[in-house]
Formats: C-alpha cells, structure tokens, sequence
C-alpha cells in the first residue's frame, strides 16, 4: 500500500533523554514535513523539508532535529532541550511544495509522553 | 497576523441530518482553502481543495463553498453517518514574500453524529 508510515505509535521519553520519530513514504514525493498537534490548538510546523539533504525551520523548531539522507525518510528527533515534548506528532508529505493544488498527506502520528 | 478561526467549536447531530462547518479567515494573500477530516489519534485526510478562482467543491456527501471576497468558508455535510464523526479542520494556504506557501491551520470542529 503505498502511503505515509509513522512509527512508533506511543512513545514514552524520560527526562534528559533524547527520542527519534521515524517517518517513511513511499509515494516518491519530494516535499516532507513534521507538525505537532496539541488541544485546542492548530497543528504547527515543525521542519519542512523540499528535496533530499535539505530542511528548514518551521515555526516550532527549537528542541528538534530532523535530516533526509534519502527521498523516503524524515526522521524526527526530539531532544532533552525541548522542555514540553508531550504532544501528538504528525508527518506528511506533498509531490512538492506547498503550492496551488498539491494535496498534503498525513501519516497516522505518533503521540510522545514524557514520564 | 494569519489567522483560521473555526465555528462551532463543538456540534453533535442525529444521522441522517446535515450539517454546515464554518471557516473565517485573515491569511493575506491568498492561495488556496483545504478542509480536512480527522479521527481521533490518527493522521487527517484531505477532502477538498480550492483555489481563489473556485466557489464550490464536492466529494461525496461534503461540499465546501469558498467566498474569496469575505473570506469565508463552509463545509456542508449531507445525510450525516456516525462515521462522519471526526474533527473537520480548516487550512488556509497563503503566499510567502519571496515565494512558496505556507499553511495555517484552525483548531477544528469537533462533530459527534449520534443515533
């Protein structure tokens, strides 16, 4: 099935502990982006990425990482300097930017406890 | 600022009824409206997308109206099943100075279809 995979599914991260979120694609698309959903709040951007071995910033990035070795993937890394990790992760990917008619497509996210 | 407000917050309705979402939006300039559907814990999916020039959409029992002029936009269900029940969010699409989009996001409407 071709589609967005997220893994894990439920992750939990002790203090001072960093944690990588995996996220796959097999649609072949450039354009991959992570956002964190919280209550009652709009999702918001995290990185972003257009094409292989390039990212940027989104609105949130402070107290993550991301890299993309390969077209397919966009890892997630949160580490200890994000002080409310606590949320639910969502990736996605486009054909390519974020233009008129490019459908976004979601993974199924990942929720992330600090404990 | 850029800014997607969603109305109601929350609505519950019997099967079989209809319904209509409402999305008001600040975002300057312009460059496409996309509403999307979200269970509970998992990832949204795209229903519809429309560009300035596109007043009304359909796919299936959802039908989204744009009004470029006010900035408005709805999303009307018909004949609503209890798997209709989901958070309906809107997303605005603006055009960054210097090229490329960026999205905003509303923080849903919660719909609950009840027997």
């Amino acid at each position: 099935d071709g589609g967005i995979t997220q893994s894990p599914k439920y992750l939990f991260r002790k203090e001072g502990q960093n944690v990588t979120l995996s996220c796959e694609q097999n649609l072949n698309h450039d354009a991959m982006y992570w956002y964190r959903q919280d209550p009652g709040q709009g999702l918001r951007l995290i990185y972003y990425s257009q094409i292989v071995n390039d990212f940027q910033k989104g609105d949130i990035a402070e107290g993550y990482s991301v890299s993309r070795e390969k077209k397919e993937s966009f890892p997630l890394t949160v580490t200890s300097a994000q002080k409310n990790p606590t949320a639910f992760y969502l990736c996605a990917s486009s054909l390519q930017g974020i233009a008129s008619g490019n459908t976004i497509y979601f993974g199924e996210g990942s929720w992330l406890t600090v404990v | 600022k850029n800014q997607v407000e969603q109305s109601p917050q929350s609505l519950i309705i019997l099967e079989g009824k209809n319904c209509t979402l409402q999305c008001n939006y600040t975002v300057s300039p312009f460059s496409n409206l996309r509403w999307y559907k979200q269970d509970t814990g998992r990832g949204p999916v795209s229903l519809t997308i429309m560009t300035f020039s596109e007043n009304t959409k359909s796919n299936g029992r959802y039908t989204a109206t744009l009004d470029a002029d006010t900035k408005q936009s709805s999303l009307h269900i018909t004949a609503s099943q209890l798997s209709d029940s989901a958070s309906y969010i809107c997303v605005v699409s603006f055009i960054l100075t210097g090229g490329g989009n960026k999205l905003t996001f509303g923080t849903g409407t919660q719909l609950k279809v009840e027997l």
